[in-house]
């Protein structure tokens, strides 16, 4: 069965570091989104990608975040400059025609 | 404001019995609903989906019932056993209409126990 893949499972950076975080939707989905969850709390929106652009964003994606789709497979989230607040799980999640939305596996950041 | 609220932070049930886990919503008019289960480290898994002209939907052992004029949602498993032990997440598209993007807003969750 197709599923969604991130990598890494796992990151840690310093703060103020820049981090890019990959996820490979399923192959036939059109619809790209990113989701965080901090530890204990809820799964949050981030961003929604359609069409090479994005289609929606939340208040939590200012300017430090960029999402890219750069070469047809992989999605990207980048964090420019981060701070101790992104530390989270993110999750990427694909789209096809109907309604669902499949995850990834996560990303877990930590930033010291 | 808009709120997804889902009844209890968790719910611990013998096996064999039903679990019955509640999601509420304010000033949203979701066209439909879904629901979730993620487990601990792991991304959301979807299991469900209502829309707002069904009352009821069924998939093996899972019931999922969508009442619009309470603004509520019931998720049911039954004949419970352990390995339904995860957390369970109601949510839906905060948009007027079913087109869209569909970015979806997350209730809380419910923390599911299943003991032998």
């Amino acid at each position: 069965e197709p599923e969604v893949t991130q990598t890494p499972s796992h990151q840690v950076t310093q703060m103020g570091q820049e981090v890019i975080l990959r996820c490979v939707p399923i192959s036939n989905h059109l619809y790209f989104y990113w989701y965080r969850q901090i530890l204990g709390q809820k799964v949050e929106f981030l961003v929604s990608f359609y069409n090479n652009e994005i289609s929606e964003k939340s208040e939590i994606f200012d300017d430090q975040f960029s999402v890219e789709r750069p070469d047809g497979s992989n999605f990207t989230l980048k964090i420019r400059s981060t701070k101790l607040e992104d530390s989270a799980m993110y999750f990427c999640a694909s789209k096809g025609t109907s309604y669902e939305q499949y995850f990834g596996p996560g990303t877990r950041l930590t930033v010291t | 404001s808009q709120k997804i609220e889902q009844n209890s932070e968790a719910l611990n049930i013998q096996e064999g019995k039903t679990a019955t886990l509640t999601c509420n919503y304010t000033n949203y008019s979701p066209a439909y609903l879904q629901w979730y289960r993620q487990d601990p480290g792991r991304g959301p898994v979807f299991l469900l989906l209502i829309r707002e002209n069904e009352k009821e939907k069924r998939k093996e052992r899972l019931k999922v019932t969508f009442d619009t004029t309470l603004k509520q949602s019931l998720f049911h498993i039954t004949a419970s056993q352990p390995a339904d032990s995860a957390t369970y997440l109601c949510a839906l598209d905060p948009t007027m209409f079913s087109g869209g993007y569909n970015k979806l807003i997350f209730g809380a969750g419910t923390r599911l126990a299943v003991h032998p």
